[in-house]
């Protein structure tokens, strides 16, 4: 498999619950980024990484928010204590830099905050 | 203001119609400019690239006029199959790397 996968596709939780997804990046790729998608909206931008260092957050990364990458490889993004406008489509993409700037997205996970 | 602002549509045109989707960016610094297309419940992709001389990919025309902080695309021909929603994005500058989106414009082509 050559693209980013993401896991789980889905995941309904209840309010104050914390969930955690997990982004696989394509191999070779150095830069991972995360972001967030409500519907009607285009993809809003949370963090990102180069390897395995954090290198920017959104001011809209509350502190329930937070991301690793602790080997450069895959990443996990963990919501604590989950509330109802947590509730989107998050979407992990990887790019190769400085080569290119095209990302590569995965499917997402769709997180629904009941 | 948003920093990338695009007209959502929809835009419903006939197969074969010419359509155009225009962007605005508000910061003036930003160096990288794309545009993506995403189909419903898919993850978004990269359609093109937009350079300042202007380009063109097949049926696709992409233009950049940074002195109005203004973006543009076309679609000539149009087919069933472009049926999408077009993002409108670009890299802020500054040593910022992330892309940033707009909303989207949606366009349904009909036969």
């Amino acid at each position: 498999d050559t693209g980013v996968s993401q896991d789980p596709r889905h995941k309904i939780t209840k309010r104050g619950q914390n969930v955690t997804f997990r982004c696989d990046p394509i191999s070779e790729h150095n830069r991972l980024y995360w972001y967030r998608q409500t519907l009607g909206q285009g993809p809003e931008f949370l963090t990102y990484f180069q390897n395995e260092a954090q290198l920017e957050k959104s001011r809209l990364l509350s502190d329930r928010f937070s991301a690793e990458r602790p080997k450069g490889s895959f990443s996990t993004l963990e919501i604590q204590r989950t509330e109802q406008g947590d509730s989107a489509m998050y979407l992990c993409a990887s790019s190769i830099q400085p080569r290119n700037e095209k990302l590569f997205f995965g499917s997402g996970t769709q997180l629904s905050v009941l | 203001r948003k920093e990338v602002e695009q007209d959502p549509g929809p835009f419903n045109v006939p197969e074969g119609a010419t359509v155009a989707f225009n962007c605005t960016y508000s910061n003036s610094a930003s160096q990288s400019f794309f545009w993506y297309r995403q189909d419903c419940r898919k993850e978004p992709k990269l359609l093109m690239s937009v350079y300042s001389s202007g380009n063109e990919d097949g049926r696709f025309t992409a233009q950049l006029n940074r002195a109005s902080q203004y973006i543009s695309l076309l679609i000539r021909d149009s087919k069933l199959s472009d049926s999408a929603t077009y993002l409108c994005v670009v890299t802020p500058g500054g040593g910022y790397n992330k892309l940033i989106f707009g909303a989207g414009t949606r366009l349904a082509v009909h036969p």
